[in-house]
Protein backbone atom coordinates (compact mmCIF):
# COMPACT_ATOMS: atom_id res chain seq x y z
CA UNK A 1 0.00 0.00 0.00
CA UNK A 2 1.71 3.69 -0.90
CA UNK A 3 2.27 6.10 1.60
CA UNK A 4 3.12 9.51 1.26
CA UNK A 5 4.89 11.60 3.74
CA UNK A 6 5.74 14.97 3.59
CA UNK A 7 8.67 17.09 5.12
CA UNK A 8 10.17 19.99 5.88
CA UNK A 9 10.70 23.20 8.25
CA UNK A 10 7.18 24.21 9.97
CA UNK A 11 8.24 27.88 9.98
CA UNK A 12 9.51 29.95 7.43
CA UNK A 13 10.40 33.53 7.57
CA UNK A 14 8.94 36.26 5.01
CA UNK A 15 10.98 36.26 1.40
CA UNK A 16 12.98 33.21 2.07
CA UNK A 17 12.64 29.99 0.50
CA UNK A 18 10.02 27.11 1.51
CA UNK A 19 11.43 23.89 1.16
CA UNK A 20 9.20 20.23 1.17
CA UNK A 21 10.18 17.08 0.19
CA UNK A 22 7.58 14.03 -0.37
CA UNK A 23 8.87 10.34 0.48
CA UNK A 24 6.76 7.55 -1.35
CA UNK A 25 7.28 4.35 0.28
CA UNK A 26 5.57 0.60 -0.18
CA UNK A 27 5.65 1.72 -4.06
CA UNK A 28 7.37 3.03 -7.12
CA UNK A 29 7.51 6.56 -8.05
CA UNK A 30 8.21 5.48 -11.71
CA UNK A 31 4.51 5.77 -13.99
CA UNK A 32 2.42 8.56 -11.88
CA UNK A 33 1.87 12.14 -11.71
CA UNK A 34 3.01 13.56 -8.17
CA UNK A 35 0.98 16.84 -6.98
CA UNK A 36 1.77 19.30 -4.50
CA UNK A 37 -1.68 20.57 -3.10
CA UNK A 38 -2.15 23.68 -0.25
CA UNK A 39 -4.53 24.52 1.84
CA UNK A 40 -4.92 28.00 3.58
CA UNK A 41 -6.03 27.63 7.41
CA UNK A 42 -9.93 27.74 7.03
CA UNK A 43 -9.83 27.71 3.01
CA UNK A 44 -10.22 25.43 0.58
CA UNK A 45 -7.32 23.43 -1.97
CA UNK A 46 -5.40 24.94 -4.03
CA UNK A 47 -2.91 22.66 -6.75
CA UNK A 48 0.61 23.92 -7.07
CA UNK A 49 1.99 21.91 -9.65
CA UNK A 50 3.06 18.01 -10.44
CA UNK A 51 5.99 16.51 -11.66
CA UNK A 52 5.99 13.01 -13.93
CA UNK A 53 8.48 10.70 -12.47
CA UNK A 54 10.62 11.40 -15.66
CA UNK A 55 11.24 14.63 -14.57
CA UNK A 56 8.10 16.43 -16.73
CA UNK A 57 6.53 20.03 -14.63
CA UNK A 58 2.92 21.35 -14.75
CA UNK A 59 2.45 24.65 -12.56
CA UNK A 60 -0.35 25.96 -11.43
CA UNK A 61 -0.18 29.54 -13.36
CA UNK A 62 -1.22 31.82 -10.39
CA UNK A 63 1.77 30.31 -8.26
CA UNK A 64 3.93 29.35 -11.39
CA UNK A 65 6.67 32.09 -11.54
CA UNK A 66 7.72 31.53 -7.98
CA UNK A 67 7.99 27.52 -7.90
CA UNK A 68 9.66 24.62 -8.46
CA UNK A 69 8.92 20.95 -8.10
CA UNK A 70 11.78 18.38 -8.94
CA UNK A 71 12.05 14.36 -8.40
CA UNK A 72 14.99 12.00 -7.42
CA UNK A 73 13.76 8.75 -8.21
CA UNK A 74 16.48 6.73 -6.52
CA UNK A 75 15.13 8.30 -3.25
CA UNK A 76 11.59 7.79 -4.41
CA UNK A 77 10.57 11.40 -3.41
CA UNK A 78 10.07 14.40 -5.10
CA UNK A 79 10.26 17.87 -4.12
CA UNK A 80 8.89 21.75 -3.29
CA UNK A 81 10.33 25.03 -3.34
CA UNK A 82 7.99 28.24 -3.20
CA UNK A 83 10.87 31.57 -3.40
CA UNK A 84 9.80 34.88 -1.64
CA UNK A 85 7.24 33.31 0.79
CA UNK A 86 4.75 35.72 2.33
CA UNK A 87 2.16 35.46 4.69
CA UNK A 88 -0.45 33.93 2.24
CA UNK A 89 2.12 31.10 1.61
CA UNK A 90 0.76 29.93 4.74
CA UNK A 91 -1.25 26.75 4.87
CA UNK A 92 -0.98 22.96 5.15
CA UNK A 93 0.60 21.45 2.58
CA UNK A 94 -0.35 18.24 0.77
CA UNK A 95 1.67 15.85 -1.87
CA UNK A 96 -0.85 13.45 -3.52
CA UNK A 97 -0.32 11.08 -6.48
CA UNK A 98 -2.60 11.11 -9.72
CA UNK A 99 -2.90 8.37 -11.92
CA UNK A 100 -3.67 10.30 -15.19
CA UNK A 101 -2.32 13.85 -14.97
CA UNK A 102 -3.71 16.55 -16.84
CA UNK A 103 -6.43 16.42 -18.74
CA UNK A 104 -7.24 12.72 -17.41
CA UNK A 105 -9.80 12.03 -14.59
CA UNK A 106 -8.26 9.57 -13.05
CA UNK A 107 -8.39 11.65 -9.79
CA UNK A 108 -5.71 12.36 -6.66
CA UNK A 109 -6.10 9.01 -4.87
CA UNK A 110 -3.35 8.76 -2.50
CA UNK A 111 -2.47 11.55 0.12
CA UNK A 112 0.10 12.45 2.48
CA UNK A 113 -1.13 13.43 5.68
CA UNK A 114 -0.50 17.00 5.16
CA UNK A 115 2.27 19.05 7.18
CA UNK A 116 1.99 22.84 8.12
CA UNK A 117 3.64 25.64 7.07
CA UNK A 118 3.92 29.09 8.34
CA UNK A 119 5.30 31.92 7.04
CA UNK A 120 6.16 34.76 9.87
CA UNK A 121 8.98 36.29 11.04
CA UNK B 1 -8.84 31.39 -15.22
CA UNK B 2 -11.06 28.12 -15.01
CA UNK B 3 -13.69 28.66 -11.65
CA UNK B 4 -15.63 25.38 -10.51
CA UNK B 5 -18.49 26.47 -8.40
CA UNK B 6 -20.07 24.56 -5.50
CA UNK B 7 -22.71 25.48 -2.90
CA UNK B 8 -21.04 26.38 0.88
CA UNK B 9 -23.04 24.08 2.60
CA UNK B 10 -25.65 21.21 2.14
CA UNK B 11 -28.12 20.01 4.90
CA UNK B 12 -29.21 16.02 5.42
CA UNK B 13 -31.33 13.82 7.29
CA UNK B 14 -30.20 10.60 8.13
CA UNK B 15 -31.14 8.27 5.55
CA UNK B 16 -31.86 10.80 2.95
CA UNK B 17 -30.10 11.39 -0.74
CA UNK B 18 -27.47 14.06 -0.54
CA UNK B 19 -27.05 16.52 -3.78
CA UNK B 20 -23.59 18.48 -3.92
CA UNK B 21 -23.53 20.21 -7.31
CA UNK B 22 -20.44 21.16 -8.80
CA UNK B 23 -20.29 24.07 -11.76
CA UNK B 24 -18.53 25.16 -14.23
CA UNK B 25 -17.94 26.41 -18.11
CA UNK B 26 -18.66 23.24 -20.34
CA UNK B 27 -17.76 20.74 -16.97
CA UNK B 28 -19.67 18.19 -18.88
CA UNK B 29 -16.69 18.16 -21.59
CA UNK B 30 -14.08 17.40 -18.66
CA UNK B 31 -13.52 14.54 -16.23
CA UNK B 32 -14.80 15.32 -12.79
CA UNK B 33 -13.52 14.05 -9.56
CA UNK B 34 -15.26 14.10 -5.66
CA UNK B 35 -12.95 14.35 -2.54
CA UNK B 36 -13.98 13.81 0.71
CA UNK B 37 -11.98 15.68 4.26
CA UNK B 38 -13.15 15.40 7.34
CA UNK B 39 -11.64 17.86 9.88
CA UNK B 40 -8.25 17.13 10.46
CA UNK B 41 -7.78 14.47 7.93
CA UNK B 42 -6.26 14.50 4.47
CA UNK B 43 -8.87 14.56 1.76
CA UNK B 44 -9.78 11.06 0.21
CA UNK B 45 -10.77 10.44 -3.26
CA UNK B 46 -14.48 9.42 -3.57
CA UNK B 47 -15.39 9.98 -7.31
CA UNK B 48 -13.17 9.81 -10.41
CA UNK B 49 -13.67 10.29 -14.23
CA UNK B 50 -17.05 11.67 -13.29
CA UNK B 51 -19.05 8.63 -11.99
CA UNK B 52 -16.21 5.74 -10.71
CA UNK B 53 -15.52 5.05 -7.39
CA UNK B 54 -12.12 4.20 -6.13
CA UNK B 55 -11.75 0.45 -3.99
CA UNK B 56 -13.22 1.35 -0.50
CA UNK B 57 -15.47 3.69 -0.81
CA UNK B 58 -18.85 2.72 -0.38
CA UNK B 59 -22.01 2.40 -3.09
CA UNK B 60 -23.94 4.98 -1.56
CA UNK B 61 -21.54 7.46 -2.94
CA UNK B 62 -22.27 8.53 -7.11
CA UNK B 63 -21.33 10.67 -9.46
CA UNK B 64 -22.76 12.30 -12.69
CA UNK B 65 -21.58 15.42 -15.06
CA UNK B 66 -23.38 16.62 -17.88
CA UNK B 67 -23.52 19.92 -20.02
CA UNK B 68 -22.55 22.81 -17.13
CA UNK B 69 -22.79 20.54 -13.91
CA UNK B 70 -21.46 17.79 -12.18
CA UNK B 71 -23.14 16.31 -9.02
CA UNK B 72 -22.17 14.23 -6.40
CA UNK B 73 -24.96 11.88 -4.76
CA UNK B 74 -24.89 10.20 -1.33
CA UNK B 75 -27.69 8.24 -1.21
CA UNK B 76 -28.51 6.93 2.40
CA UNK B 77 -26.33 9.17 3.96
CA UNK B 78 -24.82 8.27 7.25
CA UNK B 79 -23.58 10.42 10.08
CA UNK B 80 -20.25 9.35 9.20
CA UNK B 81 -20.13 11.13 5.84
CA UNK B 82 -20.53 14.67 7.36
CA UNK B 83 -17.54 16.21 6.05
CA UNK B 84 -16.62 19.02 3.09
CA UNK B 85 -16.70 17.95 -0.18
CA UNK B 86 -14.16 18.67 -3.24
CA UNK B 87 -15.01 18.99 -6.79
CA UNK B 88 -11.74 19.18 -9.23
CA UNK B 89 -11.61 19.24 -13.27
CA UNK B 90 -8.81 19.71 -15.64
CA UNK B 91 -8.95 23.17 -17.73
CA UNK B 92 -6.08 23.90 -19.55
CA UNK B 93 -3.32 21.66 -17.80
CA UNK B 94 -4.21 23.18 -14.55
CA UNK B 95 -6.30 21.08 -11.97
CA UNK B 96 -8.98 23.72 -10.47
CA UNK B 97 -10.92 22.69 -6.97
CA UNK B 98 -13.98 23.87 -6.09
CA UNK B 99 -14.05 26.01 -3.28
CA UNK B 100 -16.09 22.91 -1.26
CA UNK B 101 -19.42 22.38 0.10
CA UNK B 102 -19.86 21.57 3.90
CA UNK B 103 -22.22 18.38 4.23
CA UNK B 104 -24.06 18.82 7.40
CA UNK B 105 -26.34 15.55 8.62
CA UNK B 106 -28.60 16.36 10.99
Amino acid sequence: QVQLQESGPGLVKPSETLSLTCTVSGGSISNYFWSWIRQPPGKGLEWIGYIYYSGSTNYNPSLKSGVTISVDTSKNQFSLKVRSVTAADTAVYYCARDKGGSGYGAGMDVWGQGTTVTVSS
Amino acid sequence: SYELTQPPSVSVSPGQTASITCSGHKLGDKYACWYQQKPGQSPVLVIYEDNKRPSGIPERFSGSNSGNTATLTISGTQATDEADYYCQAWDSSTAVFGGGTKLTVL
